[in-house]
């Protein structure tokens, strides 16, 4: 069984200053984590992803995230928010004990809110 | 990238209706695909994997008669709800692993919104 906890259901920061939304996952199996960005009307974008290689993941627009086993957290991280970063984020994992081919179990998401 | 469609973007429908909702992958192909449901300012929901050429497996609490899966190619699943109700009314995304590399990673539809009158 896996899930995904993301502790905050909004985040509001100014332009400029860094971004820090939480994520904590459960997993039987060893899994790969995902941080996914929705924005108003809009597809789902794949920011990053975690597959077992390095654990310091660097993603599309400036975001990152860091993989720590001890803690089981997967932090998404950005130096500087930008005011098109406001958004709805989610936290996914998949544990693979399907083999490969996985349905997603989702976080709650996070808003993130920019303020001018 | 990866692309993944879905057809209609979106749909309005009189209640005891059917809609069908289609899914493609455009550029590689997909024996897996999975559909999710997302209510407003809500979280996506696993609702089916759906299997090319085999039955669909549902997820606890979805009924398999009103949610129907068909996967008949290797680019192609279709979702029908069938005798919709405005409950039913909710944000319809589907996904496809592209296995190729083992990456892991799926790419998403941009979703059909559904709307029961």
């Amino acid at each position: 069984a896996q899930s995904v906890t993301q502790l905050d259901s909004h985040v509001s920061v100014s332009e400029g200053t860094p971004v820090l939304l939480r994520c904590n996952y459960s997993s039987s199996y060893s899994p790969s984590l995902f941080w996914y960005v929705q924005h108003p009307n809009k597809g789902l974008q794949l920011l990053l992803k975690y597959t077992s290689a390095a654990t310091l993941v660097k993603g599309i627009n400036g975001f990152e995230a860091e993989f720590k086993k001890s803690e089981t957290s997967f932090h998404l991280t950005k130096p500087s928010a930008h005011m098109s970063d406001a958004a709805e984020y989610f936290c996914v994992v998949s544990d693979h004990s399907g083999g490969g081919a996985d349905g997603l179990t989702f976080g709650k998401g996070t808003h993130l809110i920019i303020q001018p | 990238g990866a692309v993944v469609s879905q057809h209609p973007s979106w749909v309005i429908c009189k209640s005891g209706t059917s809609v069908k909702i289609e899914c493609r992958s455009l550029d590689f192909q997909a024996t897996t695909m999975f559909w999710y449901r997302q209510f407003p300012k809500q979280s996506l929901m696993l609702m089916a994997t759906s299997n090319e050429g085999s039955k669909a497996t549902y997820e606890q609490g979805v009924e398999k008669d009103k949610f129907l899966i068909n996967h008949a190619s290797l680019t192609l699943s279709t979702l029908t709800v069938t005798s919709a109700h405005p409950e039913d009314s909710s944000f319809y995304i589907c996904s496809a692993p592209n296995l190729a590399g083992f990456s892991y990673e799926q790419y998403f539809g941009p979703g059909t919104r559904l709307t029961v009158t």
